[in-house]
């Protein structure tokens, strides 16, 4: 069945450290996401993307943030300066396709970041 | 108010009980509802979406009230293996999905 990897599961950095977090979504889907999850605290979107473009952020996604596209499969979240309160489990989804809205987004397994 | 709103929980029942969550939603203009499951430290995944005529699969039973925004999920027959966090996830639209807080289940023998 295929699914959605995100690598690395765990990712240990230093405050102020630049990291990327990688994603390969599902090869035939066209829209893709990241949502983050603080410890014992909901699911939160981040940013949503489509076409080569973000389609919507959210207040998290300030300029600390930016996502990419680079070779058509892989699908990245680079936070440039590394806070603490930036520890989360990230998780990248994807689906299908923009037309049908009952459509399940499949999640990846999540990296688990860790800012110290 | 909360885009998506649930209660936290938990919810503490013995196996075979039947046990219901609610959730409800802000914004009038969404889309579509789904019912995820999420065990510790692991990825949302799809148990069922949720349509207007209300829909079934197995001991789960989904219901949708668009005039009152509100969403349910029954579980009928608990088993241990029920024992996660049920999260009610909103498309307010453009595919945006929106988690609630989700509801914690905890099954006992």
């Amino acid at each position: 069945e295929p699914e959605v990897t995100q690598t690395p599961s765990h990712q240990v950095t230093q405050m102020g450290q630049e990291v990327i977090l990688r994603c390969v979504p599902i090869s035939n889907h066209l829209y893709f996401y990241w949502y983050r999850q603080i410890l014992g605290q909901k699911v939160e979107f981040l940013v949503s993307f489509y076409n080569n473009e973000i389609s919507e952020k959210s207040e998290i996604f300030d300029d600390q943030f930016s996502v990419e596209r680079p070779d058509g499969s892989n699908f990245t979240l680079k936070i440039r300066s590394t806070k603490l309160e930036d520890s989360a489990m990230y998780f990248c989804a994807s689906i299908p396709t923009g037309l049908d809205l009952n459509t399940e987004a499949f999640f990846g397994q999540g990296t688990r970041l860790t800012v110290v | 108010r909360k885009e998506v709103e649930q209660d936290p929980g938990p919810f503490n029942v013995p196996e075979g009980a039947t046990v219901a969550f609610n959730c409800t939603y802000s914004n009038s203009a969404s889309q579509s509802f789904f019912w995820y499951r999420q065990d510790c430290r692991k990825e949302p995944k799809l148990l069922m979406s949720v349509y207007s005529s209300g829909n079934e699969d197995g001991r789960f039973t989904a219901q949708l009230n668009r005039a009152s925004q509100y969403i349910s999920l029954l579980i009928r027959d608990s088993k241990l293996s029920d024992s996660a966090t049920y999260l009610c996830v909103v498309n307010t639209g453009f595919q945006k999905l929106v988690f609630g807080t989700g509801t914690r289940l905890l099954v006992s023998p």
